[in-house]
């Protein structure tokens, strides 16, 4: 089974500054990864994912993550934060898009 | 468009009292469906999930069930709540078409046990 390890639980920033949220997985097998978010008062949406190919993905939003397979990390990046990025992120992994396992969450908190 | 329905939105419940949630998705065919648990600090836990109709696989052993009784519904039920079930209950599907990997979420039912 796969498991997804996000080890911040908060992270607090000031506006227009870097940061990074951190994912790890562990699986035996090649698998697929993702981040959702979960805005305040909403429910939770896709923000970027891997499934193939170039090893670095982006969202529309700015954001990028890298898959890094031999630390088994999926983490998230964004070199200027806003307010407006205040939320919950998600990392997931599914290894044949049937069962899909999410870590425990990080808050980014974005302050002025 | 596809949407995804569930309700109620919030329910509070009584120890040993009986729980049906309900979903629903418009709009699209055989899709994956899911139960997710969202408890503060464990993230989403995955209840349940159905590839098709009467096709349910139980990730946690729990008083918590969930059925398929048609194509585009998923419920989820217990006989006797616990305290331990409360929490925000999430409902989502996968599209079966283009192994996109995207789940669609619905706005989620609050559970609280008292």
């Amino acid at each position: 089974a796969q498991s997804v390890t996000q080890l911040d639980s908060q992270v607090p920033v000031f506006e227009e500054a870097p940061v990074e949220l951190r994912c790890n997985y562990s699986s035996s097998v090649s698998v697929y990864l993702f981040w959702y978010v979960q805005y305040p008062n909403q429910g939770l949406q896709l923000l970027l994912k891997y499934l193939s190919g170039s090893t670095l993905v982006e969202s529309i939003n700015g954001f990028e993550a890298e898959f890094n397979k031999s630390q088994t990390s999926f983490h998230l990046r964004k070199p200027s934060v806003h307010i407006s990025d205040t939320a919950e992120y998600f990392c997931a992994v599914s290894r044949n898009f049937n069962k899909f396992y999410f870590g425990s969450g990080t808050k980014l908190n974005v302050k002025p | 468009s596809q949407t995804i329905h569930q309700w109620p939105a919030t329910l509070v419940q009584p120890v040993g009292s009986p729980l049906s949630l309900e979903c629903t998705v418009e709009g699209t065919s055989n899709p994956n469906l899911y139960w997710y648990r969202q408890a503060a600090g464990r993230g989403l836990q995955l209840l349940f999930y159905s590839v098709g109709i009467g096709q349910i696989s139980s990730e946690v052993p729990q008083n918590l069930s969930a059925s398929r009784p048609q194509d585009r519904q998923f419920i989820l039920s217990s006989k006797k709540l616990l305290l331990s079930d409360s929490g925000f209950y999430l409902c989502a599907w996968l599209s079966d078409r283009g192994y996109t990997g995207e789940l669609f979420f619905g706005e989620g039912s609050r559970l609280t046990v008292l």
